[in-house]
């Protein structure tokens, strides 16, 4: 069981715009730690996508974008495209468990 | 170009000990050590799961664990040849993943490795 929930799957038709939802609690995204997404293509590492819950990487497409509000974040992937298909995975700190924790992942499938 | 390069996984059985190695390199602004140094990992189509950390010297070089491995698994680097290891003891089933080495900036989850995959199984 996951500490971060996440829908497990969610898809698209090319050029559509998706959102992968994560929701935490009072101990982790609530208590105003940062939220971070990960994408995963299957067999290879993740790679880090958004950090400090809308700050893209050196390389990132700016068609990804995060927004975090509450005890929730959100991915956003506008202009879907074929490459986008993959699992991916929101990230946070937990000052209960005085650990890092994940979402339980959300496949994006491109129709 | 930033590498992280794992080795050491394979098939041992319940109860047994295997160390995984991490060699960094290519490192220019930070280095590899002046991190906080990670291991993650993911059971077979499962999701991913922190397995804790060693600290970079300013903030006192100590580790953290996840539950799961506190007790059982050790992270430990070498500053001088810039490689991280995870010595893991009393192997057992739920431990088989792959297991991913990283640096952590600031609470996110910057270089990973290639991962190595660890099966416990008799």
């Amino acid at each position: 069981q996951s500490v971060l929930t996440q829908p497990p799957s969610v898809s698209g038709a090319p050029g559509q715009r998706v959102t992968i939802s994560c929701t935490g609690s009072s101990s982790n995204i609530g208590a105003s730690f940062h939220v971070h997404w990960y994408q995963q293509v299957p067999g290879t590492a993740p790679k880090l996508l958004i950090f400090d819950n809308n700050n893209r990487p050196s390389g990132v497409p700016d068609r990804f974008s995060g927004s975090k509000s509450g005890t929730s974040a959100s991915l956003a992937i506008t202009g879907l495209q074929a490459e986008d298909e993959a699992d991916y995975y929101c990230q946070s700190y937990d000052r209960s468990l005085t650990a890092s924790v994940f979402g339980s992942g959300t496949k994006v499938t491109v129709l | 170009e930033v590498q992280l390069v794992q080795s050491g996984g394979g098939l041992v059985k319940p109860g047994e000990s295997l160390r995984l190695s991490c060699a960094g390199s290519g490192f220019s602004r930070l280095r590899f050590t002046d991190y906080y140094l990670t291991w993650v990992r993911q059971a077979p189509g499962k999701g991913l799961e922190w397995v804790g950390h060693i600290k970079n010297k300013a903030d006192g070089l100590t580790t953290e664990y996840a539950a799961p491995v506190k007790g059982r698994f050790i992270i430990s680097k070498d500053e001088s040849t810039d490689t991280l290891f995870l010595q893991m003891t009393s192997l057992r089933s739920e431990d088989t993943a792959v297991y991913y080495c990283i640096t952590e900036y600031f609470y996110y989850f910057l270089h990973w490795g290639q991962g190595a995959l660890v099966t416990v199984s008799s």
